[in-house]
């Protein structure tokens, strides 16, 4: 089972831009897959926010602000959370996850609006 | 609106057999390409995929945890069932199902607690 890993934690402040990454192990190509993202919120599921795989490849959640956006980076094999504009309310845990055969989770950062 | 709600047992003892229903509604089961997995979440700590299924009955399972596992479904139900056998306290979670592909919806959740 391939392992994501995600930093434990993470801090911006508000109205600043956090950079949430999920980096794939060595012998998962980041290009090849489609990168999860998703939010969860203290007593509640988590929800879907979007998915990346290219520029134009990618699809964003009912509802969810255009200030959640993923991209990648291939030189780090690292998929990309990037959240502008925080608000106080963007403060959870996110998740990553692909689906190469079968689903891996990312062991989750904490987002803490300071 | 697509909604998916999980049921089952509140507290199991270790040994037993676990068995966890997923009712789904705003969808149906022999959409095609569509599905039901089922996430767990020991508390304080992160997502762990168990299984999923899809219309055409394609399942999979978590290598880690294949043996304890079964799902099915009932289309005319709409409902999705999981068995976990054997279970142990640290198969203590909140167990989530979830429409696939995508996981989104989510349901609320339910926590099974395992102790004698």
């Amino acid at each position: 089972q391939p392992v994501l890993t995600q930093p434990p934690s993470s801090s911006a402040s508000p109205g600043e831009s956090a950079r949430l990454t999920c980096t794939l192990p060595s012998d998962i190509n980041v290009g090849s897959y489609n990168i999860y993202w998703y939010q969860q919120k203290p007593g509640s599921p988590p929800r879907y926010l979007l998915y990346y795989y290219s520029d134009s490849d990618k699809g964003q959640g009912s509802g969810v602000p255009s200030r959640f956006s993923g991209s990648k980076d291939a030189s780090a094999n690292t998929g990309i959370l990037l959240i502008s504009g925080l608000q106080s309310e963007d403060e959870a845990d996110y998740y990553c996850m692909i689906w190469p055969s079968n689903v891996v989770f990312g062991g989750g950062t904490k987002l803490t609006v300071l | 609106q697509v909604t998916l709600k999980e049921s089952g047992p509140v507290l199991v003892k270790p040994t037993e057999t676990l068995t966890l229903t997923c009712t789904v509604s705003g969808f149906s089961l022999s959409n095609a390409r569509m599905g039901v997995s089922w996430i767990r979440q020991p508390p304080g700590k992160a997502l762990e995929w168990l299984a999923h299924i899809f219309s055409n009955d394609e399942k999979s399972y978590s290598t880690s945890l294949k043996s304890r596992l079964t799902i099915s479904k009932d289309t005319s139900k709409s409902q999705v069932v999981l068995t976990m056998t054997n279970m142990d306290p640290v198969d203590t979670a909140t167990y989530y199902c979830a429409r696939i592909p995508g996981f989104d919806p989510w349901g609320q959740g339910t926590l099974v607690t395992v102790s004698s």
